[in-house]
Formats: C-alpha cells, sequence, structure tokens
C-alpha cells in the first residue's frame, strides 16, 4: 500500500514569500504529525494532529507557522513570510494511534 | 541539557562487528522509538518499545526503564547499515516524538 506522500519534494523560493507544503498521511492514519529538520541539525517537533484538531502546535516557531488538516487526511503546512533561517527539510509522519510513525520523504525548503 | 542524549556521536565500525549504541532520557515515557536515517534523507522507524526486548533480522532494541536507558544493537555489521541512528521519546499516547540529536554509523568493508 502507499505510504506517507509529502509534495513538493523540493521547494525554492525567495525571503519574504508565502509557501505551503503538503501531507497525505496513510489511509486511515488519525494521527498526523509535522517535524522540521534543519541542516546538520536534528529533528524538531512542529504540530500534531488528532483527526482534524490540533491538541499540540507546542513546536510552530512564530505565528508566521500554520496548519491545517482536513477530513482526516491531507494536511497543508503554511510559512508565510519565510525568513531564510526557514530552510530546512519539512517532514510529515502519521501513525494509526498511539502506534508506529511513519514518515514521508520530506519536502527540502530553500529561503534565498 | 536534552531530554534525549545519545552516544557516541559518531561511531565507525569495519564490516561484521558487533554495535551497540546508547540512548538515554530524562522523562517519563510511554515509548522508545529508533529510527534510521539514509544519506537520501529518508526516515524507517525501526523499533517502538515501551519495556523489554525486541528483535528483528540483524537489529535488536533493549530498553531498561528504571535506569531510562535504551541500546541498540546491530550483529554482523554491513556497509549498508551506514546511516543516521535516531532515538525518540514520547510521553504520551498519541505525543510527539522528541529526538536526540542521532549518531552517524559508518560501516566499512
Amino acid at each position: 500500500g502507499a505510504g506517507v506522500s509529502q509534495s513538493p519534494s523540493n521547494k525554492v523560493t525567495e525571503k519574504g514569500k508565502d509557501v505551503e507544503l503538503r501531507c497525505d498521511p496513510i489511509s486511515g492514519h488519525t494521527a498526523l504529525y509535522w517535524y522540521r529538520q534543519r541542516l546538520g541539525q536534528g529533528l524538531e517537533f512542529l504540530i500534531y494532529f488528532q483527526g482534524n484538531s490540533a491538541p499540540d502546535k507546542s513546536g510552530l516557531p512564530s505565528d508566521r507557522f500554520s496548519a491545517e488538516r482536513t477530513g482526516e487526511s491531507v494536511s497543508t503546512l503554511t510559512i508565510q513570510r519565510t525568513q531564510q533561517e526557514d530552510s530546512a527539510v519539512y517532514l510529515c509522519a502519521s501513525s494509526r494511534g498511539p502506534e508506529t510513525q511513519y514518515f514521508g520523504p520530506g519536502t527540502r525548503l530553500l529561503v534565498l | 541539557k536534552n531530554e534525549v542524549e545519545q552516544s557516541p556521536q559518531n561511531l565507525t565500525a569495519q564490516e561484521g562487528e558487533f554495535i551497540t549504541i546508547n540512548c538515554s532520557y530524562s522523562v517519563g515515557i510511554s515509548a522508545l522509538h529508533w529510527l534510521q536515517q539514509h544519506p537520501g534523507g529518508g526516515i524507517v522507524s525501526l523499533f517502538m518499545l515501551s519495556s523489554g526486548k525486541k528483535k528483528h533480522g540483524r537489529l535488536i532494541a533493549t530498553i531498561n526503564i528504571q535506569e531510562k536507558h535504551s541500546s541498540l544493537h546491530i550483529t554482523a555489521s554491513h556497509p549498508r547499515d551506514s546511516a543516521v541512528y535516531i532515538c525518540a521519546v514520547q510521553t504520551g499516547a498519541n505525543s510527539k516524538l522528541t529526538f536526540g540529536k542521532g549518531i552517524t554509523l559508518s560501516v566499512r568493508p
């Protein structure tokens, strides 16, 4: 079956532009997570969805970051007025409840 | 101090060697995860465990809840095992993962 997919795989944007990243979780997975990995650094949590609600947004670094999930399926992570420090790989993961998380391939974002 | 500490930071081994990677954590957890990240960046979940020991092929993961410590063992290591191994903890059901910085393993032929 299909795994977690993310799009685009790569995104280059200019400082100040908005970007939208998409995650398609595994069908039937109610939990969805967004993580970020900056170059040479470890993974950091951004936001968690259970169904369409987000009980934990504690990792979002600023109000320029927002995310939504619709239909207990697709999620989009939006970064407004991008800054160079937003450059990173943005990873999405999904799970069926309190079980193993399955990671997508990530979106590589470069802000020039 | 990070909630999740991994050691050593970098590890080089010869093909065939037995390898141990360690992870210590400082918070109460519901589960601990071992992840593998290959140079292309893809992340694969190896184990999720909350007690005892799990084995999958040449990989063995153990956890000691009282000592807040976990180990990942690789038997008969192979160059294709070269990757970054990441330990992550979960503090509640369906909660976020908190990650260690990862250990870069290089297995030489």
